[in-house]
């Protein structure tokens, strides 16, 4: 079965502070992996994913992750936040062929104006 | 234009009744998707169906029951709701295929009273 584990439950941060989520992953197989933000009262909405490829993947406003295969690691960066990237953030895993995307119980991004 | 729709927004219900949840997308996706998100703010993923057929089907009590009248809809019925239902509901669709990327819509906030 698939897992994904996050490992900060609550970052808080500066504006302008630069930021790095865990995220590792538990699956036996080829693995596309995604992280989906949540801003506060909205639904879950994707900022980037990989499938193959080039391991360091760019999403939407500003945010990259880096595949690490060794690692079984898929971190989210970002190098300034902005107090508008408060929101919650989740890691999500799916077997290569599957259907069943796994969440990991998300991090919350609380950023300091 | 939405993607993916939910209605309704908001569901306050007393204990022991039964509800209905509805979702629509209008993306021509094959498959859809009921998940759970409890008050940690933990997505679990209840049902997914592709073409009306039922795919995956976790752990979920049989007073929850699916309905898919076509391929654009995928409604959720509670039968004799407990307080432990209080939760938000989500929608999503994706094309089918192991690349597809899961939509979600605004969520359903039910709470039993």
């Amino acid at each position: 079965a698939q897992s994904v584990s996050q490992h900060n439950h609550h970052v808080i941060l500066s504006e302008a502070a630069s930021l790095e989520l865990g995220c590792n992953y538990s699956y036996g197989g080829t693995v596309n992996l995604f992280w989906y933000v949540q801003y506060p009262g909205q639904h879950l909405q994707l900022l980037l994913k990989y499938f193959s490829g080039d391991p360091l993947v760019k999403g939407i406003k500003g945010f990259e992750a880096e595949f690490i295969k060794s690692k079984f690691s898929f971190n989210l960066r970002k190098p300034s936040v902005q107090w508008s990237d408060t929101a919650e953030y989740f890691c999500a895993v799916k077997g290569a062929g599957s259907y069943q995307l796994t969440f990991g119980k998300g991090t919350k991004l609380s950023v300091i104006p | 234009d939405t993607a993916v729709s939910q209605t309704p927004k908001y569901l306050v219900t007393q204990m022991g009744n039964d509800k209905s949840i509805k979702c629509e997308q209008n993306l021509g996706h094959d498959t859809m998707y009921w998940y759970k998100q409890d008050s940690k703010k933990f997505l679990k993923i209840m049902f997914s169906y592709n073409n009306k057929e039922l795919i995956i089907n976790e752990t979920v009590p049989n007073r929850f029951s699916p309905k898919s009248p076509d391929k654009a809809h995928l409604n959720l019925h509670i039968n004799s709701l407990e307080l432990g239902d209080s939760a938000v509901y989500f929608c999503a669709s994706s094309l089918p295929g192991p690349k597809e990327t899961q939509y979600f819509g605004p969520g359903t906030r039910l709470l039993v009273l």
